[in-house]
């Protein structure tokens, strides 16, 4: 079965740090590859997405994600987080033509002090 | 464009009742995904509709079952409920299923079973 591992449960960082969060999933055909955030009190936004290409590609409010076939990873990047990026990260996978389903990691709950 | 609404935003019920939960999605959006998250299984998928058929079903009994209207609007429907049902219901629409596509989240309707 298709899994999503998030490797972080809890992160905590002091501002202007840079974070990275990993995510690996088993599944070895194509798949979409997607990072969502919840802020507090606040629903599921998208920050980025691959589907194919680059496999650098940046989302909003300076992330950016590297997707790397050869380890079936995502990781997320951020250089200098800020106290406002305090929240849980998912990374999600949709498979290629399987429509509507995504499958979530179970979450990085980021804290970052100011 | 107006995002993807939920309603009831918050519900209460006793064992053994059920419920229904509404999701509208983005106007032009064909495809709506609903979600269960808690905080010990994560996001789990449910079901996802696309034109008013259902594509896609997740790991979940069958007391859990939805269907989709001409509008692309969707209905949940949670049969005699269980104290494990207690969870934030998301709703997620994409424009097509399958393929290269994003889904958008509502802000979910919280349910607790008494």
């Amino acid at each position: 079965a298709q899994s999503v591992s998030q490797h972080n449960h809890h992160v905590i960082l002091s501002e202007a740090a840079s974070l990275e969060l990993g995510c690996n999933y088993s599944y070895g055909g194509t798949v979409n590859l997607f990072w969502y955030v919840q802020y507090p009190g606040q629903h599921l936004q998208l920050l980025l997405k691959y589907f194919s290409g680059d496999p650098l590609v940046k989302g909003i409010k300076g992330f950016e994600a590297e997707f790397i076939k050869s380890k079936f990873s995502f990781n997320l990047r951020k250089p200098s987080v800020q106290w406002s990026d305090t929240a849980e990260y998912f990374c999600a996978v949709g498979i290629y033509n399987q429509g509507g389903k995504l499958i979530f990691g179970q979450g990085t709950e980021l804290s970052v002090k100011p | 464009k107006a995002g993807v609404t939920q309603t009831p935003r918050y519900l209460i019920k006793t064992r053994g009742q059920q419920v229904t939960l509404s999701c509208s999605p983005i106007s032009g959006h064909r495809s709506v995904s609903w979600y269960q998250q808690t905080p010990g299984q994560g996001l789990q998928f449910l079901f996802e509709y696309f034109s008013e058929t259902q594509r896609n079903k997740g790991n979940f009994p069958g007391r859990f079952s939805g269907r989709q209207f001409s509008n692309s609007r969707s209905e949940m429907n949670v049969s005699t409920l269980e104290l494990g049902d207690s969870a934030l219901y998301l709703c997620a629409s994409s424009h097509t299923s399958g393929g290269e596509e994003t889904q958008y989240f509502g802000p979910g309707t919280r349910l607790l079973v008494l």
